[in-house]
């Protein structure tokens, strides 16, 4: 059974405090991996798919990154807006396009 | 270009009652999704769907029904609603094998 498992559940921050969400997986065949940023009230919004261990993307002051087990979503210099759930997905080869969601990491940035 | 659209934003059922949450998209996108996330969860699957016609169940799919007869809508139907189905419920579409996007949620309260 494929598991995604997100660490910290919460992070405070102070403005320009660089950190790191972490996001392990076990799932068999991994298709891709798809971070999504969600505000209160608000459905998830598409941030970054990963397809391979190495690849890394980036956006502002978000860059994620993947290995064979792990995922990590660094965040630079935040900032207030950037307080936020972010959630971490993977889809298998053989169950198409279906997401396996994590629990999701709360993110608050103090200014 | 409006996404996808949910309908209603909100609405509190009795033991017992039905109703429909409906799902629309323009995008013309052939996946759409069901999903619901109950408070500091992930979001679960319930139904999807491939293109019009064919349907399939999720992860938690006991006590919902779908149908998809266009490309355009994908209404989820609550029977007989339980407490236990109070969420807050997701619609999503995508093109093959690309990001879901996701629209603004129903959030649904059961008592």
């Amino acid at each position: 059974e494929d598991q995604v498992t997100q660490s910290p559940e919460a992070l405070r921050l102070q403005e320009g405090e660089s950190s790191s969400l972490n996001c392990s997986y076990t799932v068999s065949g991994l298709r891709g991996l798809f971070w999504y940023r969600q505000d209160p009230g608000k459905g998830p919004e598409f941030l970054f798919t990963l397809y391979s261990a190495g690849e890394e993307k980036e956006k502002e002051r978000l860059k994620a990154t993947l290995t064979k087990k792990e995922s990590f979503l660094h965040i630079t210099a935040p900032k207030p807006e950037d307080s936020a759930t972010y959630l971490c997905a993977v889809t298998q080869e053989t169950s198409g396009s279906r997401l396996t969601f994590g629990e999701g990491t709360q993110l608050t940035v103090n200014p | 270009n409006a996404g996808v659209t949910q309908t209603p934003k909100f609405r509190i059922l009795k033991i017992g009652q039905s109703m429909t949450l409906q799902c629309a998209q323009d995008m013309n996108h052939n996946y759409m999704y069901w999903y619901r996330q109950d408070p500091g969860m992930g979001l679960k699957l319930i139904y999807y769907s491939v293109g019009a016609g064919i349907t399939d169940k999720g992860e938690v799919p006991n006590g919902y029904n779908v149908s998809r007869s266009t490309t355009e809508y994908f209404p989820l139907r609550l029977e007989l609603a339980a407490p236990s189905q109070t969420s807050v419920y997701f619609c999503a579409s995508e093109a093959y094998r690309t990001e879901a996007f996701f629209g603004q949620g129903t959030r649904l309260t059961v008592v």
